[in-house]
């Protein structure tokens, strides 16, 4: 199975920062990777896929990049409603996984 | 616009059975794959099942293989997600969502529902 880490666990930032969360894979997914958000007691909402195509609808200051085990996402200009919880996703090889997860606060 | 609304969830104890759904509206959901992907409390992100777009593979989390079945009724465009012998450590909210994928190689679950909660306790 591919395990996703992600880094770091958590992270506290201010309004205005660029911040970068990353993912890495125990073993090669080419691009197979999409990054979501998720808000206290609301579904995952989807970022990024293809490692680095932006899903209709989210702002531009989200950007990802990366391929085969190094994956990084980029949020530059941190708002208000970006605090929340970021997850990466492998969608290469059954099983399916996710990273562990980082949780961006307000400084 | 895509909508998913998950139900069957609740309350059971430790070896009982339990059938989640996911009803699709606003689009046929024969035309996705689909998966199943679970959050126990205060916990992240757990791919549970999926099944391909043609209906022909099914596949499971190690955690699940064995115990838990996805399905669909084609004529109520419906996902089922039959869950048996559950255990304490099954209990989570379980999303439905999508499978997108295009000829770029892009992939990734597109859409969701708002989840429904299993609670498995004695």
């Amino acid at each position: 199975d591919i395990q996703l880490t992600q880094s770091p666990s958590f992270l506290s930032a201010s309004v205005g920062d660029r911040i970068t969360i990353a993912c890495r894979a125990s073993q090669g997914i080419s691009r197979y990777l999409a990054w979501y958000q998720q808000k206290p007691g609301k579904a995952p909402k989807l970022l990024i896929y293809g490692a680095s195509t932006l899903q209709s609808g989210v702002p531009s200051r989200f950007s990802g990049s990366g391929s085969g085990t190094e994956f990084t996402l980029t949020i530059s200009g941190l708002q208000p409603e970006d605090f929340a919880t970021y997850y990466c996703l492998q969608l290469n090889s059954y099983p399916l996984t996710f990273g562990g997860g980082t949780t961006v606060e307000i400084k | 616009e895509v909508q998913l609304l998950e139900s069957g969830g609740g309350s059971v104890q430790p070896g009982e059975s339990l059938r989640l759904s996911c009803a699709a509206s606003e689009f046929i959901l024969s035309n996705y794959g689909m998966n199943w992907v679970r959050q126990a409390p205060d916990k992240g992100l757990e791919w549970v099942a999926g099944v391909r777009r043609s209906g022909d593979f099914t596949y499971y989390a190690d955690s699940v293989e064995g115990r838990f079945t996805i399905s669909r009724d084609y004529s109520k465009n419906t996902l089922f997600l039959q869950m048996d012998s559950l255990r304490a450590e099954d209990t989570a909210i379980y999303y439905c969502a999508t499978y997108y994928y295009d000829n770029s190689g892009g992939r990734a679950f597109d859409n969701w529902g708002q989840g429904t909660l299993v609670t498995v306790s004695s």
